[in-house]
C-alpha cells in the first residue's frame, strides 16, 4: 500500500493564482481531512470529509474549498492564493472520525505565495 | 474550546540521557490522545494512541502515558536518530487539536 500520497511536493504561487493540491488514499479510508502547519503552532484543520459527497470546514477554511467525489481523492483547491496562505499542507486519513481511529499522515506539500 | 500545549518547546539530550515530554489538555469528552514523530521536511508518523486516564504504552525507547490533564512520552536511554519533533494531538467528538510540538535533539 502507498498509504496518503500528495501531490506536488513543492509550489510557488503568485498572489491570485489558484491551484489544485492533490490527495490521495488506498486504504479504503472513510475520513479525510487537510492540515496547515505553521512555524510555533500546531497542525491547524482546514476542511476534512466524513465519506464519498460529504465535507464540511475546520478551524481555518477561509480561502481554500474542497470536495470528495471518490473515497480515494481528497483534492484542495485555493481559490486566489495570498502570502498567508504559504504554508506546509498535509493531508490524512482514517477510518473514522469519533471513536479515536489513528490518522495516517500524507508527506506534505510546501507551498509560498509571493 | 479543546486546548494542547506542549512542554518543552525544544529539548536537547546527551545520548543515553533519559527525559519525559509533556502534553496538556482541556477536552470536552476526550476519544484518544495521540502522540506522533515528525521528521524534517516529512509527515507526521504515528506512534501511539491512549484512550483512558491511567493508560500505558511502549515502543522500543518510548512509553506514553496518560491522566486526565496531561499526557507524557518518557524516551529512556535515547539516541541521535531518536531526534525529530514530537506531536502530541487529542480528540474529542467533534474536534481534532494539536499542540505546537517538542523539538527534541539527542547529541551523541
Amino acid at each position: 500500500n502507498a498509504g496518503v500520497t500528495q501531490t506536488p511536493k513543492f509550489q510557488v504561487l503568485k498572489t491570485g493564482q489558484s491551484m489544485t493540491l492533490q490527495c490521495a488514499q488506498d486504504m479504503n479510508h472513510e475520513y479525510m481531512s487537510w492540515y496547515r502547519q505553521d512555524p510555533g503552532m500546531g497542525l491547524r484543520l482546514i476542511h476534512y470529509s466524513v465519506g464519498a459527497g460529504i465535507t464540511d470546514q475546520g478551524e481555518v477554511p477561509n480561502g481554500y474549498n474542497v470536495s470528495r467525489s471518490t473515497t480515494e481523492d481528497f483534492p484542495l483547491r485555493l481559490l486566489s492564493a495570498a502570502p498567508s496562505q504559504t504554508s506546509v499542507y498535509f493531508c490524512a486519513s482514517s477510518r473514522g472520525q469519533r471513536g479515536g481511529e489513528t490518522q495516517y499522515f500524507g508527506p506534505g506539500t510546501r507551498l509560498l505565495v509571493l | 474550546e479543546d486546548q494542547v500545549t506542549q512542554s518543552p518547546e525544544a529539548l536537547r539530550l546527551q545520548e543515553g540521557e533519559s527525559s519525559s515530554l509533556n502534553c496538556s489538555y482541556t477536552v470536552s469528552g476526550l476519544r484518544g490522545l495521540f502522540w506522533y514523530r515528525q521528521d524534517p521536511g516529512k509527515g507526521p508518523e504515528f506512534l501511539f494512541t491512549l484512550y483512558s486516564a491511567g493508560e500505558e504504552k511502549e515502543k522500543e525507547r518510548l512509553k506514553a502515558t496518560l491522566t486526565k490533564k496531561e499526557s507524557f512520552l518518557h524516551i529512556t536511554a535515547p539516541k541521535p536518530e531518536d531526534s525529530a519533533t514530537y506531536l502530541c494531538a487529542v480528540q474529542s467528538y467533534n474536534d481534532m487539536r494539536f499542540g505546537a510540538g517538542t523539538r527534541l535533539t539527542v547529541k551523541p
